[in-house]
């Protein structure tokens, strides 16, 4: 079975452009999650999308926004960025919704974004 | 407000040796908790997980204890190898569905030859 895959794996981008990053799903997962890595903060939840709906929310400003799409391929876009949105993205799926029958993440290896 | 917090950034261990990594939480309703491992350059892999009803989970060399009388889990690997150099996550959630997991901030640990 294909594990989850993330494209790009790195982007370098200016400050206040915006930038789309892609991820599937490994296949028959319905939810996929979006983390932010920093050095030093560990994993901060983004948000978590299930049959297309996001489900879930974390403390992040309205300029990340995410999609999922009918076959649980999922999108996250971050608009007017800023230096301090560098990062590595990492995305996350699952058969069910986080926290429901206790089934672990299955991550991908990340978009690492670099804002100049 | 780092509801699941793990104090030491860093841990060297002779090969061999047992390596304890640990891990406290806050937040009572945590039932779930679980282990990370990340290589460079790679996505955080699953490791093990425990469940609040039970103290402990073993699988091989890895084996995981859950205090929740005092908030604390553990993760224990024996013997050390030299492959298990990572950075260690662990992470908490709540089983209520529709709740994230929420991660520490991992331990580095580099086993010695």
């Amino acid at each position: 079975k294909a594990g989850v895959t993330q494209t790009p794996r790195y982007l370098i981008k200016t400050r206040g452009q915006q930038v789309t990053l892609s991820c599937s799903p490994i296949s028959g997962h319905r939810s996929v999650s979006w983390y932010q890595q920093t050095p030093g903060q560990g994993l901060q939840f983004l948000f978590e999308y299930f049959s297309e709906t996001q489900r879930n929310k974390g403390n992040f400003p309205g300029r990340f926004s995410g999609r999922q799409f009918s076959n649980s391929r999922s999108e996250m876009n971050v608009s007017t960025l800023e230096l301090g949105d560098s990062a590595l993205y990492l995305c996350a799926s699952s058969p069910h919704l986080t926290g429901k029958y206790n089934s672990p993440l299955h991550f991908g290896n990340g978009t690492r974004l670099t804002v100049t | 407000d780092q509801q699941v917090k793990q104090n030491s950034p860093s841990l060297s261990v002779q090969e061999g040796r047992i390596s304890i990594l640990n891990c406290d939480y806050t937040n009572s309703m945590f039932d779930y908790f679980l282990w990370y491992k990340k290589y460079p350059a790679e996505g955080p892999t699953f490791l093990i997980s425990i469940s609040s009803i039970k103290d402990k989970n073993e699988d091989g060399r890895f084996t995981v204890f859950l205090n929740k009388s005092a908030k604390h889990l553990s993760l224990h690997i024996v013997p050390s190898q030299p492959g298990d150099s990572a950075v260690y996550f662990c992470a908490a959630s709540a089983n209520f569905g529709n709740e994230k997991l929420t991660f520490g901030t991992g331990t580095r640990l580099t086993i010695i030859p």
